[in-house]
């Protein structure tokens, strides 16, 4: 099992839909958990940090985290062409001396 | 405010050759990090510093040394370029600890050949 795991999709929702991006780690005591926007071409951007149970709004972005589950995930509502690019899921990883370890990503494609 | 900077954008080195990649940031960020990103392989830690004076190897540094020049600097050298080292290397820092949010600077796309 990978560390940090995310479905690579690509995922492709239309416009003004709602998209869900999702995220699994092995470890049960991480504490951190982030959500990165990268575009083609550049660097990741920080979206969203979330460090205890529950949901966190930020405008049309919401992080979901359940740590029995060992699961986080970002909600995306009224998904824009704009929001096209690639998730990563990011976690501070306590077996691995509390390092950020990033899942592979998610491809989202928002169809206009 | 220009946050985390890099230096140069763009590389072309063949096997063999040395070259250090500079980092900059103006946060006043005591934590900062070098990754490389690799298709099909993310992003992966290769160095960091979790404070001036001090630096420890991530998951991939082999072939990679460091030095945090001041609070400001980190550099990236590679002493010996090998074709293995072709990536996009990634600059970051954070307030301060690997727990809290990094921001990430625009990077440096290295070719080996």
């Amino acid at each position: 099992q990978k560390e940090v795991e995310q479905n690579s999709g690509p995922l492709s929702v239309p416009e003004g839909a709602i998209a869900s991006l999702n995220c699994t780690y092995s470890d049960r005591v991480s504490q951190s958990f982030f959500w990165y926007r990268q575009y083609s071409g550049k660097s990741p951007e920080l979206i969203m940090s979330i460090y205890s149970n529950g949901d966190k709004e930020d405008g049309r972005f919401t992080a979901q985290l359940n740590k029995a589950s060992q699961y986080v995930s970002l909600l995306i509502r009224d998904s824009q062409p704009s929001d096209s690019a690639t998730y990563l899921c990011a976690v501070n990883l306590y077996n691995q001396g509390g390092k950020l370890i990033f899942g592979q990503g998610t491809e989202l494609s928002v169809k206009p | 405010n220009a946050g985390v900077t890099q230096t140069p954008k763009f590389q072309v080195l063949k096997t063999g050759q040395s070259m250090t990649l500079q980092c900059a940031q103006d946060m006043n960020h005591n934590s900062m990090y070098w990754y490389r990103q690799d298709p099909g392989m993310g992003l992966r830690l290769i160095y960091y510093s979790a404070s001036e004076g001090t630096t420890d190897k991530g998951e991939v540094p082999n072939g990679y040394n460091v030095s945090r020049l001041n609070k400001r600097e980190f550099s990236l050298r590679l002493e010996s370029a090998a074709p293995s080292q072709t990536s996009v290397y990634f600059c970051a820092s954070s307030e301060g600890g690997l727990a809290l949010e990094q921001y990430f600077g625009p990077g440096t796309r290295l070719t080996v050949t």
